[in-house]
Order: structure tokens, then C-alpha cells, then sequence
């Protein structure tokens, strides 16, 4: 069945660091592929999405490219910042179906 | 006010007993869905609902039951609550003409404790 495995955390960085976080998956057909954020006390919120291959999804300065080759989605920011501390989900959902699959999440603190 | 409303946000309850967690939204969409969060897992689906009449198992089930009172309403209950079934739960919405490119949107969720 389809899959999404991301790395664990916590990742620790300080402020100004450039960030990545992996995302891998596995799917039948062609999904879109997501980024939520959680910030401490609150629901996911999506960050960024891609819909295609080699779309690039940004917001908020951070970053992911859809990369059909190697079945990843890896999100990246250049400089984080204290704000951007919470739990980071990877997520498909492929058409036609109500599943939406979330990796286990990985934890970022940023330091001052 | 938030688009997507779960009440309450937080509860404590002891083992046996039964509990319910409501979801209420103004965004208008078909679909809601019921997951819940344990650290290290993700989120879990248990419910989800296309319409008011369309109620369907996710991954998770067993122990808990649904209703969906109107297209706005989605409430989960916990007929008898057991502590495995501590955990934090989510409530959230996706409008299916925008299914595959769509995405959830998710209430601030519920905190679940039973003892």
C-alpha cells in the first residue's frame, strides 16, 4: 500500500541554519504530495503542495521539489528561524481515494 | 473563529467510561475525517465521512464510533474508553472537487486522557 516515511527527529539547528528534513514515499498512480507544519497547541496547517512531477512547491521560505525519479520530496529552507520550531508531516493523497497519508512527523527545535 | 471546531479541547475521563469529542465546520465541505495522533506514529485515520449519509472505516476503528449529524457536524465517540485509546485527536475536512490536489484542513484538536 501506499507509504510515506520521513526522518526522525528531533532536529536540533540554530537559528540561521539551513534546514532539510527527507521524504520518501511509495504509491500507486500519481499522488500529490504534501507538507503540514504543527506548531505547539495547534492543528496541522498545510505548508506547501506539489501536484506533479517536478513541481516545486514554496512557502514561507521554505521549499520542496515533487522528484518522480526518486520517489522524494524533501523539504528545505535555507536560514530557519526560531518561529519555525514545531513538527513537520509529509503527506500523499492519490486521486479518486479519501487517503491521505501522513509520515510520522519530524520534530524541529531551532535555537537562538 | 476557527474554520474547523473541536470541543472539548482537553478531557480526562476513567476507563469505562464514555466520551464524546465534536467537530463542527463553516467551510462549507462534504468531507470530514477523524484522526488521531500518537507520538512516534503519525496520524491514524478512524472515520471518515463523504456526506451525511456515507460513513466509512479508516485504518483504526475498532472502539470508537461515529455520527455525522449534518454536512457541518462530525462527532466521535468512544462507547467505553480504555488508556490506549489516550492520545490526541484531530478533526478535518477536505472538499472533494479538489480531491488529489486538495488538502485537510484540520481543527486544533482534542486532548484525551482516560485513566
Amino acid at each position: 500500500g501506499d507509504s510515506v516515511t520521513q526522518m526522525e527527529g528531533p532536529v536540533t539547528l540554530s537559528e540561521e541554519a539551513f534546514l532539510t528534513i527527507n521524504c520518501t514515499y511509495t504509491a500507486t498512480g500519481y499522488p500529490s504530495l504534501f507538507w503540514y507544519v504543527q506548531y505547539p497547541g495547534e492543528g496541522l496547517q498545510l505548508l506547501l503542495k506539489a501536484t506533479k512531477a517536478d513541481d516545486k512547491g514554496s512557502n514561507k521560505g521554505f521549499e520542496a521539489t515533487y522528484r518522480k525519479e526518486t520517489t522524494s520530496f524533501h523539504l528545505e529552507k535555507g536560514s530557519v528561524q526560531v518561529s519555525d520550531s514545531a513538527v513537520y508531516f509529509c503527506a500523499l493523497t492519490t486521486s479518486g481515494t479519501y487517503k491521505y497519508i501522513f509520515g510520522t512527523g519530524t520534530r524541529l527545535k531551532v535555537l537562538a | 473563529d476557527a474554520d474547523v471546531t473541536q470541543t472539548p479541547r482537553n478531557r480526562i475521563t476513567k476507563t469505562g467510561k464514555r466520551i464524546m469529542l465534536e467537530c463542527s465546520q463553516t467551510k462549507g465541505h462534504d468531507r470530514m475525517y477523524w484522526y488521531r495522533q500518537d507520538p512516534g506514529l503519525g496520524l491514524r485515520l478512524i472515520y471518515y465521512s463523504f456526506d451525511v449519509k456515507d460513513i466509512n472505516k479508516g485504518e483504526i476503528s475498532d472502539g470508537y464510533s461515529v455520527s455525522r449529524q449534518a454536512q457541518a457536524k462530525f462527532s466521535l465517540s468512544l462507547e467505553s474508553a480504555i488508556p490506549n485509546q489516550t492520545a490526541l485527536y484531530f478533526c478535518a475536512t477536505s472538499d472533494s472537487s479538489l480531491t488529489n490536489t486538495g488538502e485537510l484542513f484540520f481543527g486544533e484538536g482534542s486532548r484525551l486522557t482516560v485513566l
